[in-house]
C-alpha cells in the first residue's frame, strides 16, 4: 500500500484537459511544499514533470501544471495530446524518518 | 547532462545479498547534490529505498532500514546499495537517481535494472 494516495486510471480525448489527484497527510503533502509528479513510459525510466508542486523543469511542455490544496495535490495535462499517454506518479517529501513517499500510480489513458 | 547507469546481478537467491552499482558521468558525485535508490515491482509503483547525502548520511525507508545500506565511492564517481535477506517480493527493477535535496525531488534517473530473487 502506497503512502499517497492516486485514483488508479484517468483518461481524456485529446485536446481536453484531466487531473489526476494525490491525497497524503499533514506530514507528507500536507506539511511542506515539495510535491513532484513525473511520467513514466512502458519499459522507461521516470521521468521529472513537476517539482516543488507548481514548477516546470526546463522542456517540459506548459500543458503540465501542479498545484495543492491542504492535503491533496494535483497534476493537470492540458490541451490532451497522443504522447502524454502514460503513468503518472507523485512524490512528497515526508520529514526525516520517512523522508521520500511515493503514490501508487495514475495510467492516463488518451481516448 | 547527468547520466547514471545501474549494473549487478540479475538474478539472486532467496536469503542471500543483492548488491548493485550505480555509474554517475558527466557529474562530480562528491560536487553536491544526493543520491538514491528506488524501485518497482513488476507491474506495481515505485518504491523510494533509500538516499545518501554528499556527507555521507543515509536515510531509508523505514520498513526496509533493517537490510539497506547505501554507500558513496567518490573516486570511482559512483554509489551502491546492498539489500541482505532477499526474498521474492524483492524482485524488482531498481533505478539509481541523483536527488536535489534543496527542492526535494529526482532529477536524473538511470535505465533500471530487472532483479529477479529466485532459486
Amino acid at each position: 500500500q502506497s503512502a499517497l494516495t492516486q485514483p488508479p486510471s484517468a483518461s481524456g480525448s485529446p485536446g481536453q484537459s484531466v487531473t489526476i489527484s494525490c491525497t497524503g497527510t499533514s506530514s507528507d503533502v500536507g506539511g511542506y511544499n515539495y510535491v513532484s509528479w513525473y511520467q513514466q513510459y512502458p519499459g522507461k525510466a521516470p521521468k521529472l514533470m513537476i517539482y516543488e508542486v507548481s514548477k516546470r523543469p526546463s522542456g517540459v511542455p506548459d500543458r503540465f501544471s501542479g498545484s495543492k490544496s491542504g492535503n491533496t495535490a494535483s497534476l493537470t495535462v492540458s490541451g490532451l495530446q497522443a504522447e502524454d499517454e502514460a503513468d503518472y506518479y507523485c512524490s512528497s517529501y515526508a520529514g526525516s524518518d520517512n523522508f521520500v513517499v511515493f503514490g501508487g500510480g495514475t495510467k492516463l489513458t488518451v481516448l | 547532462q547527468v547520466q547514471l547507469q545501474e549494473s549487478g546481478p540479475g538474478l539472486v537467491k532467496p536469503s542471500e545479498t543483492l548488491s548493485l552499482t550505480c555509474d554517475v558521468s558527466d557529474y562530480s558525485i562528491s560536487s553536491g547534490y544526493n543520491w538514491g535508490w528506488i524501485r518497482q515491482p513488476p507491474g506495481k509503483g515505485l518504491e523510494w529505498i533509500g538516499s545518501i547525502f554528499k556527507s555521507g548520511s543515509a536515510y531509508y525507508k523505514p520498513s526496509l532500514k533493517s537490510r539497506v545500506s547505501i554507500l558513496v565511492d567518490t573516486s570511482r564517481n559512483q554509489f551502491s546499495l546492498k539489500l541482505t535477506s532477499v526474498t521474492a517480493a524483492d524482485t524488482a527493477v531498481y533505478y539509481c537517481a541523483r536527488y536535489n535535496n534543496g527542492l526535494r525531488h529526482f532529477d536524473y534517473w538511470g535505465q533500471g535494472t530487472l532483479v529477479t530473487v529466485s532459486s
